[in-house]
């Protein structure tokens, strides 16, 4: 089945802790990318990767990492969380246009 | 990109089509129609895209006037699993630069299908 997985689902952290959300599809698409969602905000574009080794900033991408050393894995990193990145955040892939698959959301929240 | 207008919210009885609006009236040329909804808190869902023509697939039709300015998506058959917010987003496919892939999301209609 054609999917977007996203891990974990749900995480609780402290400010300053490290974390890692995995991203990965298994649709062999070159494009990628995050986004996260916040009430009255709407999706915005986190980081984003057109191949391997190719990634690029989107609208909102202070506070964040992400690498492509794979084509199917697209993990976004948060090296010092705060409170202001406690959001509901989506991965995407496409193999081309803007018909983009979405995966179920990270809901994740900093104290 | 061409910027979007769709009514807050919308009610359909199950069973019936729902109607779902959106105006661009600033669409250029080459621009497509994409619609995509998102079930509560749930990722976004590609539905249907269109350019010129109206379009369908097993999910939904998608109805684009001549002069481009407006289009209507169409549910033919609304269950309550159709219940979601539903994004009307124009844009350039394949765009380079920095916009490129993003797509920008207003803030959509909540279609309420009920029993």
């Amino acid at each position: 089945e054609a999917q977007v997985t996203q891990n974990p689902r749900y995480l609780i952290t402290v400010t300053g802790k490290k974390l890692t959300v995995t991203c990965s599809q298994n649709m062999n698409h070159e494009y990628m990318s995050w986004y996260r969602q916040d009430p009255g905000l709407g999706l915005r574009q986190i980081y984003y990767s057109m191949n391997v080794e190719v990634t690029d900033k989107g609208d909102v991408p202070e506070g964040y990492k992400v690498s492509r050393k794979e084509k199917r894995n697209f993990p976004l990193i948060l090296e010092s969380p705060s409170p202001n990145q406690t959001s509901l955040y989506f991965c995407a892939s496409s193999l081309q246009g803007f018909e983009q698959y979405f995966g179920p959301g990270t809901r994740l929240t900093v104290t | 990109d061409a910027k979007t207008t769709q009514p807050t919210s919308m009610d359909c009885a199950e069973g019936r089509a729902a109607n779902l609006p959106c105006n661009h009236s600033t669409i250029s040329g080459n621009e497509y129609v994409y619609w995509y909804r998102q079930i509560h808190s749930q990722g976004p869902q590609y539905i249907i895209h269109g350019l010129k023509n109206n379009e369908t697939n097993e999910m939904a039709s998608l109805i684009i006037t001549e002069d481009r300015k407006s289009s209507t998506l169409i549910l033919p058959h609304a269950t309550l699993r159709d219940t979601a917010v539903y994004y009307c987003i124009v844009r350039f496919p394949n765009a380079g630069g920095t916009s490129y892939g993003k797509l920008t999301f207003g803030q959509g209609t909540i279609l309420t299908v009920h029993p």
